[in-house]
């Protein structure tokens, strides 16, 4: 299974964009790259999935180097509302259950 | 459309109880799965069931714990002669079937916090 490594922790501002880091070494040919976001007392959601060089939807973008041992999700202009612990996930789609590792993730906080 | 349920959103129970929690999936996921969340932790995967296949239990902690899915659908996980150490966020998950080529994510209820005294 690809390991990820994320920040625990990030503080930022309204009105900026966050550019939030997962380090994935050992990912495989078959993996896909998936993030999450969740808030309290709520289940995870997704944001974001890509496999290779740049994803963007209304909501984010994610950005995975030419080696795939990296990606970056990007939050553009993140307002108060976006304060969440955002998950970065590695596996191969088409084998789901235990394939799919939620570590402790990013606890982002955006500040007024 | 409806998204993951779960029921109850909230259960206190006294230790050594049994505990049934109960997870309606979106309406034609084949797959589904429980996942176990501590105060502050990331996921813990429990179980998967997809299909008609074989459930995946690896993950569940005990033989305290166990997991049906009837008729392809409603999911109930059960956890015997509860433990303090069992208190958490249980989460179910859901995602469409596999194969079509396209992203599947997986589909979250918002969880059942078991609260054992």
């Amino acid at each position: 299974l690809a390991k990820t490594t994320q920040p625990i922790s990030m503080d930022s501002y309204e009105g900026q964009e966050v550019n939030i880091t997962c380090s994935h070494n050992n990912i495989a040919t078959n993996d896909y790259i998936t993030w999450y976001q969740q808030f309290p007392s709520q289940g995870p959601r997704f944001i974001i999935q890509g496999y290779k060089t740049k994803v963007t939807n209304e909501v984010a973008s994610l950005f995975i180097p030419a080696d795939r041992k990296s990606s970056t999700l990007s939050l553009p202009r993140v307002s108060l509302s976006d304060t969440a612990v955002y998950y970065c996930l590695v596996g191969d789609i088409r084998y789901y259950g235990q394939n799919f590792v939620f570590g402790p993730g990013t606890r982002l906080s955006v500040l007024p | 459309g409806a998204g993951v349920s779960q029921s109850p959103s909230n259960k206190v129970t006294e230790k050594g109880k049994d505990v049934e929690l109960r997870c309606d999936p979106i309406s034609g996921h084949t797959a589904l799965y429980w996942y176990r969340q501590s105060l502050g932790q990331g996921l813990e995967f429990l179980i998967y069931f997809q299909g008609n296949s074989a459930p995946d239990k690896s993950g569940l902690p005990s033989d305290r714990f166990s997991a049906e899915r009837t008729g392809g659908s409603v999911s109930t996980l059960t956890i015997q002669r509860t433990q303090q150490e069992d208190s958490a966020v249980y989460l179910c998950a859901s995602s469409p079937p596999s194969g079509t080529g396209d992203n599947q994510p997986q589909h979250f209820g918002d969880g059942t916090r078991l609260s054992i005294l």
